[in-house]
């Protein structure tokens, strides 16, 4: 069965940078693109970008200078990098899996939660 | 990029009631690309609706979606205590955006 699994550091200090990495199964990054999405404590949720099948990426545009999306196909895993943290960065980041052409998401992450903190 | 606005922000409804939550874009929306999650606290998002008015593999028939242009809507035709959770929408119009949330309680 399809499954997405994050892993991140925990607690980062301000001005640092994050390496979370998402690690799937049960279908190819080959043919489907997966997206980072973060939630604040007690907010909403903040499409962060996607990284299509075929490598190509995309993302939000208030955060694009400081983010980097890549992944490892033979490896199922997915990787967001984010410099420049800030304490409004402390967030859950989720990745999530597209289904085609409608682009929503059907499978999503259990999320994995960041701390900016000195 | 197309801001989406979700109104009540907070509603409560009782056992038995019909809740209407909308969602509001700030541009018009295919059809095609406006989705519905269910978040309930603790949990990641799940897919409620997709396209505007699909319901998601497991999703109750008494969830309901509908809309078009910058107008949708999720009705739930008669509450039930499983269904307090926020409920996000999202759309996909050259990039992606969510809704601020919808959270339903129970009156």
């Amino acid at each position: 069965q399809v499954q997405l699994k994050e892993s991140g550091p925990g607690l980062v200090a301000p001005s640092q940078s994050l390496s979370i990495t998402c690690t799937v199964s049960g279908f190819s990054l080959t043919d489907y693109g997966v997206s980072w999405i973060r939630q604040p404590p007690g907010k909403g949720l903040e499409w962060l970008g996607v990284i299509w099948g075929g490598g190509s990426t995309y993302y939000n545009s208030a955060l694009k200078s400081r983010l980097s999306i890549s992944k490892d196909n033979s490896k199922s895993q997915v990787f967001l990098k984010m410099n420049s943290l800030q304490t409004d960065d402390t967030a859950m980041y989720y990745c999530a899996k597209h289904d085609g052409a409608p682009y929503y998401f059907d499978y999503w992450g259990q999320g994995t939660t960041l701390t900016v903190s000195s | 990029q197309i801001v989406l606005t979700q109104s009540p922000a907070i509603m409560s409804a009782s056992l038995g009631e019909r809740v209407t939550m909308t969602c509001t874009a700030s541009s018009s929306v295919s059809s095609s690309y406006l989705h519905w999650y269910q978040q309930k606290p603790g949990s990641s998002p799940k897919l409620w609706i997709y396209s505007t008015s699909n319901l998601a593999s497991g999703v109750p028939a008494r969830f309901s979606g509908s809309g078009s242009g910058t107008s949708y809507s999720l009705t739930i035709s008669s509450m039930e205590a499983e269904d307090a959770a926020t409920y996000y929408c999202h759309q996909y119009h050259r990039s992606f955006t969510f809704g601020s949330g919808t959270k339903l309680e129970i009156k």
